[in-house]
């Protein structure tokens, strides 16, 4: 059964250190999505992704955060200068996509980002 | 916000039914009742959707009231595996400059099959 792959599993950072996370979506998907869940809290949306430019973005999404989809397979996350409460689970997702819907999305299992 | 209310949480002994209720009493006319779980930090699991009739798949059953103000999970015959936090969204398919496809989790419902 295709699934969402996400690396690495456990990702640790220094305050103020660039880190990037990357998400391999099921392969006949075109729409891709962020999220993170900080510890004890709620699944939070961060931004969706499709055709090559964000179509929505949340709140939380600011200048620090930018995503890529530097090839056919992989689609990244990059936060440029991580804080601490940047210390999250971050989770990737992908759906289907057919004449201007979305279907149900499927989600990888995770990467924990610590920051210290 | 999230636009559905779960209980907090709910206990169900193994190999019986559990029913999670979900009410969403604000829900449009095109938006779908989603269900996810999370088990344990893991990456949320879809597990069923329906928009006004009932829908059953190898996970589960949903039931949708008449007026789509609140609807029912049912996982027939739980197992220890089914401990999760079980969340219901509700979300249209539709891509509109009001609504890019993002799911807004809620804090859902905490359950514990017991053996």
């Amino acid at each position: 059964e295709p699934e969402v792959t996400q690396t690495p599993s456990h990702q640790v950072t220094q305050m103020g250190q660039e880190v990037i996370l990357r998400c391999v979506p099921i392969s006949n998907h075109l729409y891709f999505y962020w999220y993170r869940q900080i510890l004890g809290q709620k699944v939070e949306f961060l931004v969706s992704f499709y055709n090559n430019e964000i179509s929505e973005k949340s709140e939380i999404f600011d200048d620090q955060f930018s995503v890529e989809r530097p090839d056919g397979s992989n689609f990244t996350l990059k936060i440029r200068s991580t804080k601490l409460e940047d210390s999250a689970m971050y989770f990737c997702a992908s759906s289907e996509t057919e004449r201007g819907r979305t279907y149900e999305q499927y989600f990888g299992p995770g990467t924990r980002l610590t920051v210290t | 916000d999230a636009k559905t209310t779960q209980p907090t949480s709910m206990d169900c002994a193994e190999g019986r039914a559990a029913n999670l209720p979900c009410n969403h009493s604000t829900i449009s006319g095109n938006e779908y009742v989603y269900w996810y779980r999370q088990i344990h930090s893991q990456g949320p699991q879809y597990i069923i959707h329906g928009l006004k009739n009932n829908e059953t798949n190898e996970m589960a059953s949903l039931i949708i009231t008449e007026d789509r103000k609140s609807s029912t999970l049912i996982l027939p015959h739980a197992t220890l595996r089914d401990t999760a936090v079980y969340y219901c969204i509700v979300r249209s398919d539709l891509l509109t400059t009001d609504s890019w496809g993002k799911l807004q989790f809620g804090a859902g419902t905490q359950v514990v099959v017991t053996p």
